[in-house]
């Protein structure tokens, strides 16, 4: 089915280990983002593409890096990985904002990640 | 700036009785806004979007929402509780694109319903 699959769904990590959350996406969508959610704080945007190649930072970039090197591929990666970074994160994607303005966003199942 | 308040973190309803999760927001242009649902362990789902054309919005599984401007408010209703109405409720702000903002969605913190017997 077409839609927005992330991988893995759970992850347990120890302090200071390092991993890549995977997005992946087949609609054709030129908009990706990253989101994680805390209880209480709704999501908050961590990283967002508006194309391949191109990304940019959002409300709580720090300690995640991403890349865009396909339209339908926006891994996240953890470089090194901190008990503040226990969270549920989403990947969303979307056609151009620019171009459909009120289009709302398709978001992945989430990757549960706790960091010990 | 943007912001999206939602003014209760848990509402509880019983079965058959009417539903409302409140949103209010702020915004220097004119928004889009969206409510949308998430079950436990599960995704985000959209249940209907605001985009600037009819101010009652209908959605999927009986919820409505209205905006209105005057009262910068977005309220989620629906008028019969079903047990599978429990889940997490989210208020979303989107801008135009003539904002030029680089971020797309604003959410609120969120609104969980309880549905009793």
């Amino acid at each position: 089915n077409a839609g927005v699959t992330q991988t893995p769904k759970f992850q347990v990590l120890k302090t200071g280990q390092s991993m890549t959350l995977q997005c992946a996406q087949d609609m054709n969508h030129e908009y990706m983002s990253w989101y994680r959610q805390d209880p209480g704080m709704g999501l908050r945007l961590i990283h967002y593409s508006v194309g391949a190649g191109i990304t940019d930072q959002g409300e709580v970039p720090n300690g995640y890096n991403v890349s865009r090197s396909t339209t339908e591929d926006f891994p996240l990666r953890l470089l090194s990985a901190a008990p503040s970074q226990t969270s549920v994160y989403f990947c969303a994607s979307s056609y151009s904002r620019v171009r459909t303005g009120g289009q709302p966003q398709h978001f992945g199942d989430g990757t549960r990640l706790s960091i010990l | 700036a943007q912001s999206v308040t939602q003014l209760d973190s848990h509402v509880s309803v019983s079965e058959g009785t009417p539903v409302l999760l409140r949103c209010n927001y702020s915004s220097s242009y004119s928004p889009s806004l969206f409510w949308y649902v998430q079950h436990p362990n599960k995704g985000l789902q959209l249940l209907l979007k605001y985009t600037s054309a009819a101010t009652l919005v209908k959605g999927i599984n009986g919820f409505e929402a209205e905006f209105k401007k005057s009262e910068t408010s977005f309220h989620l209703t629906k008028p019969s509780a079903h047990m599978s109405d429990a889940a997490e409720y989210f208020c979303v702000v989107r801008l135009p694109p003539s904002s030029g903002s680089a971020r797309q969605l604003t959410f609120g913190s969120g609104t969980q319903l309880t549905v009793l017997p």
